[in-house]
């Protein structure tokens, strides 16, 4: 059974630092990895999809990495700003590749 | 505009009461899908559609039930079966299963 984790669970940085959020997940038979955004009390907003064929994605001042072997993706945030401050959220589609299995996400913040 | 909804924004439920949760998408998704999310974790998949007229159980159905009779609705009901139906309740279509998920804005479900 897939399990997907996130570390850390929480990080507050000041404004200009570039950071990296981790994944891990246990099963490297996935189809993708997919990179979510979610403010306080709304809907996910999708990032990046990196596809199993893949090793990054880039958008703007995010870029995500996969490394199947090694069961992890990161996401880079380059320059953060305030308006970064966000729970993110990495999903791994899975399970005969029908279902996105979630890990429980990084709370960032980051201050000016 | 075009966008996933889901109303009300906020349901309260009484003891033994059945609540219909709305999700509504003019994307022209086949693939529709619902989560739970708890404070601090990650999302649980209730129920998923790949096509109109037919679903499947997530990792969580007991409780809950939904019907798909048009291809942009996905109704789900949180039954007097559910125990613990406190939550934030995302519903979520994309192209195909193997697509990037949108998400609509939540529900959160609350008991009285």
């Amino acid at each position: 059974k897939q399990e997907v984790t996130q570390i850390p669970a929480a990080l507050s940085v000041p404004e200009g630092e570039n950071l990296v959020l981790n994944c891990s997940f246990t099963d490297s038979a996935i189809y993708n990895l997919q990179w979510f955004r979610q403010d306080p009390g709304k809907g996910l907003t999708s990032l990046l999809l990196i596809q199993s064929s893949q090793r990054e994605q880039t958008s703007g001042r995010l870029n995500a990495s996969l490394d199947k072997s090694s069961g992890r993706s990161t996401l880079y945030i380059a320059a953060s700003q305030p308006g970064d401050s966000a729970t993110y959220l990495c999903a791994s589609l899975s399970g005969g590749y029908n279902k996105l299995i979630f890990g429980a996400g990084t709370r960032l913040a980051v201050h000016p | 505009d075009g966008g996933i909804t889901q109303s009300p924004k906020y349901l309260f439920r009484k003891e033994g009461q059945n609540v219909t949760l709305s999700c509504e998408q003019n994307l022209n998704h086949d693939a529709m899908y619902w989560y739970r999310q708890d404070p601090g974790q990650g999302l649980r998949l209730i129920y998923y559609s790949q096509i109109v007229n037919d679903f499947q159980k997530g990792d969580i159905a007991e409780g809950y039930s939904v019907s798909r009779e048009k291809k942009e609705s996905f109704p789900l009901t949180v039954t007097s079966a559910q125990k613990n139906p406190t939550a934030f309740y995302l519903c979520a279509s994309s192209l195909n299963y193997q697509e990037t998920q949108y998400f609509g804005p939540g529900t959160r479900l609350l008991v009285l």
